[in-house]
């Protein structure tokens, strides 16, 4: 079946450094990458959307990127700020599992002021 | 609006004792998803409804119950609650299966 792995459980940055969270997956479908972000007292939120297709997602100043021939999906930041610290799941749909989102296990991200 | 609500926000039960967790959403979406998720592990689907079709995970299958009685709500029913049912819920909402999915800010449940 589908899985997704994220090893780094906990990131530890000072703020305006570089962040760069790194997920694999396994599918035999068209996967759909997600990046969600989950902040203290909230439900996760949908940061980025990445597809086969397009390979790239930008949103408030973080990027997705989707490399297949590795099989992996990464979140990246060019400078974090205290506001980032947060745990950041990445996660998939593969085409045919009927929209169950798989999960990685989430990265926490402190961020020291 | 992309609110999805859930209540209670915290819920105390005991062991053996039934739990019933709501879920809501204004978006009209097809979909309503639950999921279970305990410190240092990833979100685990439990349960989702597709319409009025409800569609529940192997391993969890005799554990949870649901019911969808209009488009906006769905429940999470536990019968007998065990200390290993002690987690946070996490309700989600998406167009239909495959979209992004928008959640709620989740039911801490603990049971004693």
């Amino acid at each position: 079946g589908d899985s997704v792995t994220q090893k780094q459980g906990q990131v530890t940055l000072s703020e305006d450094d570089f962040l760069f969270i790194n997920c694999t997956y396994s599918t035999t479908t068209y996967p759909t990458l997600f990046w969600y972000v989950q902040y203290p007292g909230q439900g996760p939120q949908l940061l980025l959307k990445v597809t086969t297709a397009n390979n790239k997602g930008i949103s408030r100043g973080f990027e997705a990127t989707y490399d297949k021939g590795t099989t992996s999906f990464h979140l990246q930041k060019a400078s974090v700020q205290e506001s980032d610290s947060a745990v950041y799941f990445c996660a998939l749909v593969g085409y045919y599992n009927q929209g169950k989102l798989i999960f990685g296990q989430g990265t926490k991200l402190s961020i020291k002021p | 609006d992309t609110t999805v609500k859930q209540n209670p926000r915290y819920k105390l039960a005991r062991v053996g004792k039934p739990v019933n967790l709501i879920c809501s959403q204004t978006m009209n979406h097809d979909t309503m998803y639950w999921y279970q998720k305990k410190p240092n592990q990833a979100p685990k689907l439990l349960l989702f409804y597709y319409d009025k079709i409800l569609n529940r995970e192997a391993d969890t299958f005799e554990k949870f119950q649901s019911s969808r009685p209009n488009n906006s709500f769905c429940s999470l029913y536990i019968g007998s609650a065990g200390l290993e049912y002690s987690a946070m819920y996490l309700c989600a909402s998406s167009r239909d299966p495959g979209r992004e999915q928008y959640f709620g800010p989740g039911t801490r449940l603990t049971v004693l």
